[in-house]
């Protein structure tokens, strides 16, 4: 069975600052890796998605993480935060065999301070 | 960008009572859609994946008869929740996805609170 690992379960950062969240999984074979973001009060929205070609992806928000195949990890990384980005960010894995289904990491709460 | 939607987004019911919670795919057909179960604190856990006009498949430990899930079109799933306990209370998502299409979107959520 698949599963996600996120390490960090809350993080506290100042404005400004550098954010890297960690985020591995276990499963054999092909796998797209997702970061949802979920701000209070809201639905969890896609940050950024991996299916294949360039590892290192770029989404929404300034976000941006890199697939490591063989330490079977998604990082998630943004240079600089924002007030704004406070919120849980949660890494999921999708296999691609037949019974596909998305698999989602425990989360991250990250709050960041003025 | 699709559109998901999921009514009500909190209710508050009885010990013993069914509760039903639909989730609506507004702009696309989704040949799939998922069910999610979020504990405080605690990742989302997958419950069942439905197929429109089949039945649903539950993830183990998950109980089919108490957790009812209906995918009777391409745009509308339902779980009900039958004879709620206050063990049940918790946060439901619900997500679809596009026929052919990896990626699904995600409903806001309802909170289940059982008294």
């Amino acid at each position: 069975a698949q599963s996600v690992s996120q390490h960090n379960h809350h993080v506290i950062l100042s404005e400004a600052a550098s954010l890297e969240l960690g985020c591995n999984y276990s499963y054999g074979g092909t796998v797209n890796l997702f970061w949802y973001v979920q701000y209070p009060g809201q639905h969890l929205q896609l940050l950024l998605k991996y299916f294949s070609g360039d590892p290192l992806v770029k989404g929404i928000k300034g976000f941006e993480a890199e697939f490591i195949k063989s330490k079977f990890s998604f990082n998630l990384r943004k240079p600089s935060v924002q007030w704004s980005d406070t919120a849980e960010y949660f890494c999921a894995v999708l296999n691609t065999g037949t019974a596909s289904k998305l698999t989602f990491g425990t989360g991250t709460r990250l709050q960041v301070t003025l | 960008g699709a559109v998901v939607s999921q009514h009500p987004s909190w209710v508050i019911c009885k010990s013993g009572t069914s509760v039903k919670i639909e989730c609506r795919s507004l702009d696309f057909q989704a040949t799939t859609m998922f069910w999610y179960r979020q504990f405080p604190k605690q990742s989302l856990m997958l419950m069942a994946t439905s197929n429109e006009g089949s039945k649903a498949t539950y993830e183990q430990g998950v109980e089919k008869d108490k957790f009812l899930i209906n995918h009777a079109s391409l745009t509308l799933s339902t779980l009900t929740v039958t004879s709620a306990h206050p063990e049940d209370s918790s946060f439901y998502i619900c997500s679809a996805r596009p026929g052919g299409a990896t990626e699904a979107f995600f409903g806001q959520g309802t909170r289940l609170t059982v008294v």
